[in-house]
C-alpha cells in the first residue's frame, strides 16, 4: 500500500525566505506526482503536475522535483510572501492497471506560515 | 472555462434530511470524483467516475449515492446521513482517470 510522508509537518518563516518541502512515498512505481495549494475551508489549487517522463517542473516561484527510484520530490519556494502561507499536499498517482487506476495517494500536508 | 463548479457552498442538513452537492465541469473532463475531507485531514477518495460509469467505490456507506448524468455533471444524493459525515465534500475532474486534477472549492456539510 503506497505510503506518502511530508515534512515538515509546519513551518514559519519571515518573508523572502526561499522554502524546500519535502514529499516522500513508499511505492517507486508511480505514475504521475501532483502538488496541490490549500487555503482553510476552501478547495485544492493546483500548483504543479510532474508527468511519468519528466523529472521537474516550474511555475513562478516555485519549482518542483521528482526522483522516481529514491521515491521524493521537492517543493522549492523561493522569496516566499504572507500570500503564500497555506496548506501544501503532495499527492501521487498509482500506475496504469489495478484496482487503484485514478486513485491519488496524499501525504498528510505541510502548515505553512509567511510572517512579514 | 478551467474551472470545476460546486454548489452549494454551504449545506446544514438534519439526520432524516434528503440532499445532493452539485459539481459542474466544462473542460471536456471525461473523470470526475468525489472526496471527503475532515479537518486537519487530507481529503480521501470516495468515488470515480470514468467516462460516466463508476470505476471506484471505496465502500463508501449506502447513505451516499453519486450520479453522473453526463460528462459535465457530478452529483451526490445524501440521505440519513450521521454528525460523523459532517465535513468538507470536494468534487474534481481529469481529461481522463489518472491525470491531472482539477480541484472544486468544496461544499461545507454540517449534520445535525
Amino acid at each position: 500500500k503506497q505510503e506518502v510522508t511530508q515534512i515538515p509537518a509546519a513551518l514559519s518563516v519571515p518573508e523572502g525566505e526561499n522554502l524546500v518541502l519535502n514529499c516522500s512515498f513508499t511505492d517507486s512505481a508511480i505514475y504521475n506526482l501532483q502538488w496541490f495549494r490549500q487555503d482553510p475551508g476552501k478547495g485544492l489549487t493546483s500548483l504543479l503536475l510532474i508527468q511519468s517522463s519528466q523529472r521537474e517542473q516550474t511555475s513562478g516561484r516555485l519549482n518542483a522535483s521528482l526522483d522516481k527510484s529514491s521515491g521524493r520530490s521537492t517543493l522549492y519556494i523561493a522569496a516566499s510572501q504572507p500570500g503564500d502561507s497555506a496548506t501544501y499536499l503532495c499527492a501521487v498517482y498509482p500506475n496504469a492497471g489495478g484496482t487503484s487506476y485514478g486513485k491519488l495517494t496524499f501525504g498528510q500536508g505541510t502548515i505553512l506560515t509567511v510572517h512579514p | 472555462d478551467t474551472e470545476v463548479t460546486q454548489t452549494p457552498k454551504h449545506l446544514v442538513m438534519g439526520m432524516t434530511n434528503k440532499k445532493s452537492l452539485k459539481c459542474e465541469q466544462h473542460m471536456g473532463h471525461r473523470a470526475m470524483y468525489w472526496y471527503k475531507q475532515k479537518a486537519k485531514k487530507p481529503p480521501e477518495l470516495m468515488f470515480v467516475y470514468s467516462y460516466e460509469k463508476l470505476s471506484i467505490n471505496e465502500s463508501v456507506p449506502s447513505r451516499f449515492s453519486p450520479e453522473c448524468p453526463n460528462s459535465s455533471l457530478l452529483n451526490l444524493h445524501l440521505h440519513a446521513l450521521q454528525p460523523e459525515d459532517s465535513a468538507l465534500y470536494l468534487c474534481a475532474s481529469s481529461l481522463r482517470a489518472n491525470y491531472g486534477y482539477t480541484f472544486g472549492s468544496g461544499t461545507r456539510l454540517t449534520v445535525v
